[in-house]
């Protein structure tokens, strides 16, 4: 069964730093990997994503890698700013369900400090 | 805006009341997914259709809930009789599955949050 960590849980750092947030995933047979920003009460907003073939995707001060081989994930977020907090999700989908649903980790809270 | 809409999008009820919510996927989709998200998790699968047929349901699909897709196009979600457990926010997602092998984006609606007091 397809599991999804996220770590760290929850992250609180200055404007204007660069951050890291990590994925890692135990069954490298996906198709997608995708990660959302979700504010809080509100749905899912989709930020980038990669397909099992890719290794990076870049979204102006947002890249995501992918290393399936390891089962990580990272998105990177430069120059942080304060409209940045929210709760971010990484999710990947399962090449091995018919359903192709996708599984997430629970988050990680981010918080830019102005 | 032709994404992916949920109605109502906050629900208030008292225990033991139904509840039916209501996905309008993009409109040349043809898979509509629903997940449950309770507060500080990520979402978790319920169901999921294939045009008009339910496909799979997840253990967390309990006989109180039921899903429906009648014509292919908008889905509904009803929870009968709904317990203070219920409370999450219910999304929906659709995309568009074009053979046995292609794998397709989700796209995700606002979502629906229901507190059952």
């Amino acid at each position: 069964k397809q599991e999804v960590t996220q770590i760290p849980a929850a992250l609180s750092v200055p404007e204007g730093e660069n951050l890291v947030l990590n994925c890692s995933f135990t069954d490298s047979a996906i198709y997608n990997l995708q990660w959302f920003r979700q504010d809080p009460g509100k749905g899912l907003t989709s930020l980038l994503l990669i397909q099992s073939s890719q290794r990076e995707q870049t979204s102006g001060r947002l890249n995501a890698s992918l290393d399936k081989s390891s089962g990580r994930s990272t998105l990177y977020i430069a120059a942080s700013q304060p409209g940045d907090s929210a709760t971010y999700l990484c999710a990947v989908g399962d090449r091995r369900e018919l359903a192709q649903k996708l599984v997430f980790g629970q988050g990680t809270r981010l918080t830019i400090n102005p | 805006d032709t994404g992916v809409s949920q109605d109502p999008r906050h629900k208030i009820t008292k225990r033991g009341q139904n509840v039916t919510f209501r996905c309008d996927p993009i409109s040349e989709h043809n898979r509509l997914y629903w997940y449950r998200q309770t507060l500080g998790q990520g979402p978790e699968f319920l169901t999921y259709f294939q045009n008009e047929a339910q496909l799979e349901k997840s253990r967390l699909l309990s006989d109180r809930f039921s899903a429906e897709r009648p014509k292919g196009s908008f889905s509904t979600l009803e929870i009968q009789r709904t317990e203070q457990g219920d409370s999450a926010m219910y999304l929906c997602a659709s995309s568009l599955i074009w053979g046995p092998d292609s794998f397709s984006e989700q796209y995700f609606g606002p979502g629906t949050r229901l507190t059952v007091t």
